[in-house]
């Protein structure tokens, strides 16, 4: 059974940083896209970053550019989203999803919380 | 503002059946497959239709999907309370390097 399970969200101040991580079982990791969804409050849907097997190929939406980076760890079957600069409208559920020509899993998500 | 075009709301009657639609251009809907996704309240996005038209396993046939040009329909038949939800099309966007969402459309079963 396919599995992703999201941690590290919490309350940080505008300015701050904050790890995510995605723990995925149930599948072979290295085979697949990896990215990061988040829904704020209120809001639609909106695709943060993705990201190829090995890790050389990452793409972002234009309003995190420069302030998250998106990694993994295949030898520990982990997503991860490293967030600096965090500003309020950053506040939103993260999802980690498996991608192929669509999200096929999507883990529970992991609220995040800017404010001060 | 969404790159892809989703009415607000729809709604029908239990039974009834109702149609989502999704607009966008040929650099995204138009070159590329399209994914539909429900999202009950409080619970994660779920994967409906994928590659324009396809069901993934343990989705009912209840649910399709059909792309033309630069917009894409998700069709439900059958409608039950249960189908109460937030609904997204998705997309590659070739110009943006990007999925794009559209906006969502609630559903209410009246």
């Amino acid at each position: 059974e396919v599995q992703l399970v999201e941690s590290g969200g919490g309350l940080v101040p505008p300015g701050g940083s904050l790890r995510l991580s995605c723990a995925a079982s149930g599948f072979t990791f290295i085979s697949y896209w990896m990215s990061w969804v988040r829904r704020a409050p209120g809001k639609g849907l909106e695709w943060v970053a993705n990201i190829n097997q090995d890790g050389s190929e990452k793409y972002y939406v234009d309003s995190v550019k420069g302030r998250f980076t998106i990694s993994r760890d295949n030898a520990k079957n982990s997503l991860y989203l490293q967030m600096n600069s965090l500003r309020a409208e950053d506040t939103a559920v993260y999802y980690c999803a498996r991608a192929t020509t669509a999200f096929d899993y999507w883990g529970q998500g992991t609220l995040v919380t800017v404010s001060s | 503002q969404s790159v892809l075009t989703q009415p607000p709301s729809v709604s029908a009657a239990p039974g009834q059946k109702v149609t989502i639609s999704c607009s966008g251009s040929s650099s995204d809907i138009g070159n590329n497959y399209v994914s539909w996704y429900q999202q009950l309240p409080g619970t994660a996005p779920k994967l409906l239709i994928f590659d324009n038209n396809e069901r993934p396993s343990g989705i009912p046939d209840r649910f399709s999907g059909s792309k033309s040009g630069t917009s894409a329909t998700l069709g439900i038949t059958g409608l039950q309370t249960g189908d109460e939800a937030d609904y997204y099309c998705g997309t590659w966007d070739s110009s943006l390097s990007g999925v794009v969402f559209g906006g969502g459309t609630k559903l209410t079963v009246l």
